[in-house]
């Protein structure tokens, strides 16, 4: 059974300051994926990477197959930062694919 | 956001009735998803489609049902509503290799 977990489970920080959120999985994989949920509920995706490195503004997700581990880094951060962060693994199974998420990831950025 | 939407919204029901939500998209999306979110756990798949009439469970789908009539709706069904699926449902399409979420249903039953 594929199992993903995040940490930490919250963090508070000072704005400016440098994010790291941390996600592990327990199974090969064909993608991860790390999405942003705010408060009010809505979920976009951010990221899908299967190697290496993305970087989108101040954010950067990268991924190490062999280990089974993801990082979503936040430079700068900003109060609208603010958000649950969320990764998923994606697995692939006979043309169906299926997510397992984390249980996020509740940042909060102070002034 | 794919033009996916979510219908209601908000629903207080009482245990043991029926209710019925909806997904709706506008770009012929094959894939179609339904998932709940609880405080302590991730989002986990209900009931999944791959196409009209073709639909398979998922990690959580006791007491659920789906059906597509239609690739742009996917219909979620309790049938009869409890206390333990008071939830925030949301609707997923797969394209181009992500997901793309609606805007959540949030479903109280009393």
């Amino acid at each position: 059974k594929n199992e993903v977990e995040q940490s930490p489970q919250n963090l508070t920080a000072q704005e400016g300051e440098f994010i790291t959120i941390n996600c592990s999985y327990s199974v090969g994989i064909s993608a991860l994926h790390w999405l942003q949920q705010h408060p009010g509920g809505g979920i976009v995706s951010l990221f899908m990477l299967s190697s290496g490195k993305k970087k989108h503004g101040r954010l950067i997700a990268t991924i190490n197959i062999q280990e089974k581990h993801s990082s979503l880094h936040i430079t700068a951060s900003h109060p609208r930062d603010s958000a649950v962060y969320i990764c998923a693994s994606r697995v692939r199974n006979f043309g169906n694919e299926k997510l397992t998420f984390g249980t996020g990831t509740r940042l909060t950025i102070i002034p | 956001d794919a033009g996916i939407t979510q219908s209601p919204r908000h629903k207080v029901t009482e245990t043991g009735t029926p209710v019925t939500l909806r997904c709706h998209q506008t770009e012929n999306h094959r894939y179609m998803y339904w998932y709940r979110q609880d405080p302590g756990h991730g989002l986990r798949l209900i009931h999944y489609s791959y196409g009209v009439k073709d639909t398979d469970k998922g990690e959580v789908s006791d007491g659920y049902s789906v059906s597509r009539s239609k690739t742009e709706d996917f219909l979620l069904t309790l049938e009869s509503a409890t206390s333990s699926q008071t939830s925030v449902y949301f609707c997923a399409i797969s394209a181009h290799n992500e997901q793309f979420f609606g805007p959540g249903t949030r479903l109280t039953v009393l």
